[in-house]
């Protein structure tokens, strides 16, 4: 197992709603990124925090906000729920921001939308 | 954009038998490629990287994944499979969007090791 937690493990919310979900990065890691993962369908990436500020952004509305603090846990919030954002959420810590660094995946976080 | 594909939605092989899990990329530039494997209901777990040097790879768990670069491949690989193998397996790409080093993933493969 990794170091990486992700809290809550599962949420019902109803569209229109908001929603903010947290991540706590593995010890000594500097970087988190964010990733949905809608069923059957590999991780996409949303966006990706590098010492509290973000460092690039997939193909998502702006509704898709995030934080990183300075122990370097995250949260991402997603505003104004859709039934097509039910997915699983998997932020993934790595060491640094540079190509070859492996992120690491904590173990998801099952949003529902009604 | 860097991109990878993988061929085959399902693999299904029988416990003992040597494993393969195809992975093709589309880079330009080196390529830094990831395998990862996601089991029921839990985060993705990291296998192995290649970044450079030794074409073959070794990974967690006893995989290990070969890297040509004029087949454009990297496909992941078990000499001798186990029931518990069974899972999600992904290969990734790293891909940079807006400045950040993210991973672009295939769309998975669903292996079955047969009793």
């Amino acid at each position: 197992e990794t170091g990486v937690t992700q809290s809550p493990t599962h949420l019902i919310k109803t569209r229109g709603q908001q929603v903010t979900l947290r991540c706590s990065s593995q010890s000594g890691h500097n970087t988190v990124s964010w990733y949905q993962q809608a069923l059957g369908q590999g991780p996409q990436f949303i966006f990706q925090y590098y010492r509290e500020e973000e460092n690039g952004r997939g193909n998502f509305p702006p509704r898709f906000s995030g934080l990183q603090f300075p122990n370097y846990s995250s949260e991402l919030n997603v505003n104004a729920l859709e039934l097509d954002d039910s997915a699983l959420y998997l932020c993934a810590s790595s060491l640094d921001v540079g190509s070859t660094d492996t992120q690491y995946f904590g173990p998801g976080t099952r949003l529902t939308v009604l | 954009a860097q991109s990878v594909a993988q061929p085959e939605d399902q693999v299904n092989v029988a416990e003992g038998n040597p494993l393969t899990v195809k992975c093709t990329y589309s880079v330009s530039g080196n390529p830094y490629l990831f395998w990862y494997v996601q089991y029921p209901n839990r985060g993705l777990q990291f296998l192995l990287k290649y970044i450079t040097g030794d074409n073959l790879v070794k990974g967690s768990y006893g995989f290990e994944a070969e890297f040509n670069k004029s087949q454009t491949s990297f496909h992941l690989k078990k000499p001798s499979a186990l029931v518990s193998d069974s899972a999600l397996y992904f290969c990734a790409v790293r891909d940079r969007v807006s400045g950040a080093n993210n991973l672009f993933f295939g769309t998975g493969t669903r292996l079955t090791v047969i009793p």
